[in-house]
């Protein structure tokens, strides 16, 4: 099974409207961390935000907000006011506790920012 | 501060021939995970390694593909005798300790590997 999943290939938006990425994750475990990472053409990796599994508190960065529904299991990431500079591949990725040592990746939305 | 270093940032290899890639963790930082994207595709777990030590290779293919981290230098991954199949994005990540859950792993810039 999918650790973690992107079911959204590619998204179009307007600029200076907000847009939300939607990112659903599998674990049993209790203590886990999910992640948004932000790639653009340029290709390298870029953290954005983190979101603890204990915290109760959506996390938000700047723009960037993760609506985060522990019983559904679903990580969301919002991006208000979007930018072109935004365009960009956005990977969900999550690690467990349990295996620390590693992150697991979703196969990404590829966001397009129109002028 | 200098963030994971990763050289080359392209390299082009011939079928068969061997690919060296190298990740200089950030200062302080003795753990260091290698990545593996294929094209379209998000980063796949290959290897994570202490100073000296490998402690977890879950996601290195069986055959051709190793990886260490000496004592003092940086950490190498090595493809021998590659294929097509091999071409990809290669990305380390480093950090200072075996970390928590909720520390995120800051990447270096990648190599794209080639393979004519």
């Amino acid at each position: 099974a999918q650790k973690i999943t992107q079911t959204q290939p590619g998204m179009f938006v307007q600029e200076k409207e907000a847009v939300t990425l939607d990112c659903t994750y599998d674990t049993s475990d209790q203590s886990y961390g999910l992640f948004w990472y932000k790639q653009p053409s340029s290709g390298e990796m870029i953290f954005l935000i983190y979101q603890g599994s204990y915290d109760e508190q959506n996390a938000t960065e700047g723009r960037y907000s993760l609506n985060f529904q522990k019983a559904r299991k679903s990580a969301n990431l919002v991006i208000s006011a979007s930018q072109l500079g935004d365009s960009a591949m956005y990977f969900c990725a999550m690690r467990e506790y349990s295996s620390a040592s590693k992150i697991i990746f979703g196969s990404g939305t590829r966001l397009s920012i129109r002028p | 501060n200098a963030g994971v270093m990763q050289n080359p940032r392209h390299l082009v290899r011939r079928r068969g021939q061997e690919a060296r890639l190298r990740c200089s963790p950030m200062k302080g930082h003795s753990h260091v995970y290698w990545y593996r994207q294929l094209p379209e595709e998000g980063l796949k777990f290959m290897v994570y390694l202490q100073k000296e030590n490998i402690i977890d290779e879950s996601g290195m293919p069986k055959e051709r593909f190793s990886a260490e981290f000496p004592k003092e230098g940086p950490s190498i991954l090595r493809i021998q005798q590659v294929v097509r199949g091999d071409s990809a994005a290669y990305f380390c990540a480093s950090s200072q300790a075996r970390i928590d859950s909720n520390q995120p792993q800051h990447f270096g810039d990648g190599t794209r590997l080639s393979i004519l």
